[in-house]
C-alpha cells in the first residue's frame, strides 16, 4: 500500500541554522508533492508545491527538492526563527487520482 | 471573512447524541473535503465534493453523513458515534478536483469532538 514515512521525533534546531526536514514514500509514483505547516489547534496552511519533473523549488526562506528515484522530498527553512517552530506536513497527489495523501507531520522547534 | 470557517471548534457528546459540524468556504472554490486527524496518524479523507456532488467516499462508517448543499457549504452529521471517532475534524476547499494539477487545499481550523 501506498506509505509516506516523515520523521516522527521533533526535531530541535538553533536560531538561526538551517532546518532540514524529510519526507519519503513508497509505492507511489506522485505527480506532485505539497508542504504544508500546521500550528497547534490549527489547520494546515499550504506552503510550497513541487512537481515531478521539477528538480528544485524556492520561495523566501524555504526551498524543497523532490528526488523521484529516490522516493524522496527535502525541505529546508533557512536562518530559522523560532516563529517557525510547528508541525510540518508533507502531501502526495496526482498519479491518477486526486486524493491526497499526507504523512504524519515532523515537529520542528527552533530554539532561541 | 475569508478563507474557511469550521464551527464549532469543539463538541463533546455522548454516542447516542445526534450533532452537526458546519463548514463554509469564502473563497469561490468548488471542491470541499473532510478530513479526520487522529494523533500520531496522517490526515485521512472521508468525503469528497465537487460542485455539490460526491465524489468519494473513502470507507466511512455510516454513523458519518456529509451534505453538501451548496459549493459554499459542508456539513458532516453525526450519529450513534464510538469513543474512537474522537478526533480533530478538518474541513478544506480547493479549486476544483483535479487529479494532475497540484492545487493547494486550504483548511479550516478544524472541530475538536470528543465523544463520551
Amino acid at each position: 500500500s501506498q506509505k509516506i514515512e516523515q520523521n516522527s521525533e521533533a526535531l530541535n534546531i538553533q536560531e538561526g541554522k538551517t532546518a532540514t526536514l524529510t519526507c519519503n514514500y513508497t509505492n507511489y509514483s506522485p505527480a506532485y508533492l505539497q508542504w504544508y505547516r500546521q500550528d497547534p489547534g490549527r489547520g494546515p496552511v499550504f506552503l510550497l508545491l513541487i512537481r515531478e519533473n521539477e528538480k528544485e523549488k524556492r520561495k523566501e526562506r524555504l526551498k524543497v527538492t523532490f528526488d523521484t528515484t529516490l522516493k524522496q522530498s527535502l525541505f529546508h527553512i533557512t536562518a530559522s526563527q523560532p516563529a517557525d517552530s510547528a508541525t510540518y506536513l508533507c502531501a502526495l497527489g496526482g498519479g491518477g487520482t486526486y486524493k491526497y495523501i499526507f504523512g504524519t507531520g515532523t515537529r520542528l522547534k527552533v530554539l532561541a | 471573512e475569508t478563507g474557511v470557517t469550521q464551527t464549532p471548534r469543539h463538541l463533546v457528546m455522548g454516542m447516542t447524541n445526534k450533532k452537526s459540524l458546519k463548514c463554509e468556504q469564502h473563497l469561490g472554490h468548488n471542491a470541499m473535503y473532510w478530513y479526520k486527524q487522529s494523533a500520531k496518524k496522517p490526515l485521512e479523507l472521508m468525503f469528497v465534493y465537487s460542485l455539490e456532488e460526491r465524489v468519494e467516499n473513502n470507507s466511512v462508517p455510516s454513523r458519518f453523513s456529509p451534505e453538501c448543499p451548496n459549493s459554499s457549504h459542508l456539513f458532516l452529521h453525526l450519529h450513534t458515534l464510538q469513543p474512537e471517532d474522537s478526533a480533530l475534524y478538518l474541513c478544506a476547499s480547493s479549486q476544483e478536483v483535479s487529479t494532475g494539477s497540484g492545487q493547494p487545499q486550504h483548511f479550516g481550523d478544524g472541530t475538536r469532538l470528543s465523544i463520551l
